[in-house]
C-alpha cells in the first residue's frame, strides 16, 4: 500500500511569490491534514480537509489556504510569501469513522525554503 | 501553540540502555499518541493510548498514561542506533481532529 506521498520535495522561493504544495492520501482515507514544522516553533496545525469541506484551520492568515479534491489528494496554497513562511510543510492523511482513535501518517513533507 | 512540554528536550544514551521521554498537556482528552521523525523526515505512528487506558505495550516501547496528572511517559527499551529520532507526544484538539503536538524530545542512541 503506497504511503502518503508529497510533492515538490524542496522548494526555494522568494518574498512575495506564491506557492502550491500536493498531497496525496492513503487510498481509502478521506481527510486530510496539514502542518507547519518551522525552526523554534514545532510543528503547528494549519488546515484540516475531508470529504471535499474544509472542517477547521489552525491559527494562520488567510494567504495559507488550500482545497481537496473529489479523488482526496490535497493541495496547499500559500500566497505572498514571508520569510517565516521557510519550514517544512507536512501532510497527513486518516480514516475518518465513529470515534476519535485513528492514527494520522504523514507523508516526508516538503522543504520550503524562502529567500 | 503547543498542547504542552516534553521532557527531556535532549536525550543521549548508549545502545542497549532505556529511553524515558515525558510529556504533559493541558487539556481533557480522549487519546494520547506518540509519534517518531527521522531528520528531515515525516513523522511516524507509535503508539494510541486512550483516555481510559493507564498503560500499554508495543514491543519495546511502554506507555502509560496519568490523566490526573495530564501526563504520559514513553519507554523504549533496549535502545538502538536506529532508534535516533526526535519522539513527540500528540492529543486531539482544540481543532477538531487534528493534532496539537509536544515540543518533543531528540533521542540519540550511541552505539
Amino acid at each position: 500500500e503506497a504511503g502518503v506521498t508529497q510533492s515538490p520535495t524542496h522548494l526555494i522561493k522568494t518574498r512575495g511569490q506564491q506557492v502550491t504544495l500536493r498531497c496525496s492520501p492513503i487510498s481509502g482515507h478521506t481527510s486530510v491534514y496539514w502542518y507547519q514544522q518551522a525552526l523554534g516553533l514545532g510543528l503547528q496545525f494549519l488546515l484540516w480537509y475531508d470529504e471535499g469541506e474544509e472542517r477547521n484551520r489552525g491559527n494562520f492568515p488567510p494567504r495559507f489556504s488550500g482545497r481537496q479534491f473529489p479523488n482526496y489528494s490535497s493541495e496547499l496554497n500559500v500566497n505572498a510569501l514571508e520569510l517565516e513562511d521557510s519550514a517544512l510543510y507536512l501532510c497527513a492523511s486518516s480514516l475518518e469513522g465513529v470515534g476519535w482513535d485513528q492514527p494520522q501518517h504523514f507523508g516526508d513533507g516538503t522543504r520550503l525554503s524562502i529567500l | 501553540s503547543q498542547q504542552g512540554e516534553e521532557d527531556p528536550q535532549a536525550l543521549s544514551i548508549q545502545e542497549g540502555e532505556n529511553a524515558t521521554m515525558n510529556c504533559s498537556y493541558k487539556t481533557s482528552i480522549n487519546n494520547l499518541q506518540w509519534y517518531r521523525q527521522n531528520s528531515g523526515r515525516g513523522l511516524v505512528h507509535l503508539i494510541l493510548i486512550r483516555s481510559n487506558e493507564r498503560e500499554k505495550h508495543s514491543g519495546r516501547l511502554r506507555v502509560t498514561l496519568d490523566t490526573s496528572k495530564k501526563s504520559s511517559s514513553l519507554l523504549i527499551t533496549a535502545s538502538r542506533a536506529a532508534d535516533t529520532a526526535s519522539y513527540f507526544c500528540a492529543t486531539v484538539g482544540p481543532h477538531g481532529r487534528a493534532l496539537t503536538f509536544g515540543s518533543g524530545t531528540r533521542l540519540q542512541v550511541q552505539p
